[in-house]
């Protein structure tokens, strides 16, 4: 079965630049997490969605990210316009539909997201 | 604010040794538990899952506990091998109508099995 997918893998782009990242889930899950990894600040929740929708869109840094699901095979992160600050490995998760933490969450393998 | 505290330092031991990680918090009432694993280059990988009403849980040679009075909860490798070394994270769930799928993750710990 496939996996998450996460697209591109890296990207290298200089500030100022808008970058959109994709995400397909697992067909048949309902929640959609995006994170961001830091060495400094871990592995942080930025924005989830539930059967399309957002839920929590509290961990978004600033205006300049924006996330959205049009389906529920699709999502992307953009990031408008973008900053040096912003270079992380961003994840993209789902899970099948429950409450609080009770679904483990599958995990793509990340877009290596650098700004110079 | 939420906390959750994971060992920042490796963890190193040798091959056949049982390795025990910890994850601790504060100012959470989880109500189910996660452990994650992380190898360079990939993302995390579901382990495990306990919930608050257990005391114990264990996959193989896996094993986890949660003290929700102490407000911790141990992740233990035993017969450890060089192949589980990787970068363990711990993540906590609520119950609500507000927290549908959200976890919190600790830092994590890397781990390093010497042959």
């Amino acid at each position: 079965d496939a996996g998450v997918i996460q697209s591109p893998r890296h990207e290298v782009t200089e500030m100022g630049q808008e970058v959109t990242l994709r995400c397909k889930p697992i067909s048949g899950h309902n929640s959609l997490f995006w994170y961001r990894q830091t060495m400094m600040r871990g592995l942080e929740l930025l924005i989830y969605f539930n059967n399309n929708v957002p839920i929590d869109d509290s961990g978004m840094p600033e205006d300049r990210f924006s996330a959205k699901m049009p389906n529920a095979s699709f999502s992307t992160l953009k990031i408008q316009p973008s900053e040096p600050r912003d270079s992380a490995v961003y994840f993209c998760a789902s899970s099948p539909t429950g409450t609080g933490g009770r679904q483990p969450q599958h995990f793509g393998d990340g877009t290596r997201l650098s700004i110079l | 604010s939420q906390k959750i505290e994971q060992n920042s330092e490796a963890l190193n031991i040798q091959e056949g040794k049982t390795a025990t990680l910890t994850c601790n918090y504060t100012n959470y009432s989880p109500a189910y538990l996660q452990w994650y694993r992380q190898d360079p280059g990939r993302g995390p990988v579901f382990l495990l899952l306990i919930r608050e009403n257990e005391k114990e849980k264990r996959k193989e040679r896996l094993k986890v506990t949660f003290d929700t009075t102490l407000k911790q909860s141990l992740f233990h490798i035993t017969a450890s091998q060089p192949a589980d070394s990787a970068t363990y994270l711990c993540a906590l769930g609520a119950v609500g109508s507000s927290n549908t799928g959200k976890l919190i993750f600790g830092q994590g710990t890397t781990l390093q099995v010497k042959p």
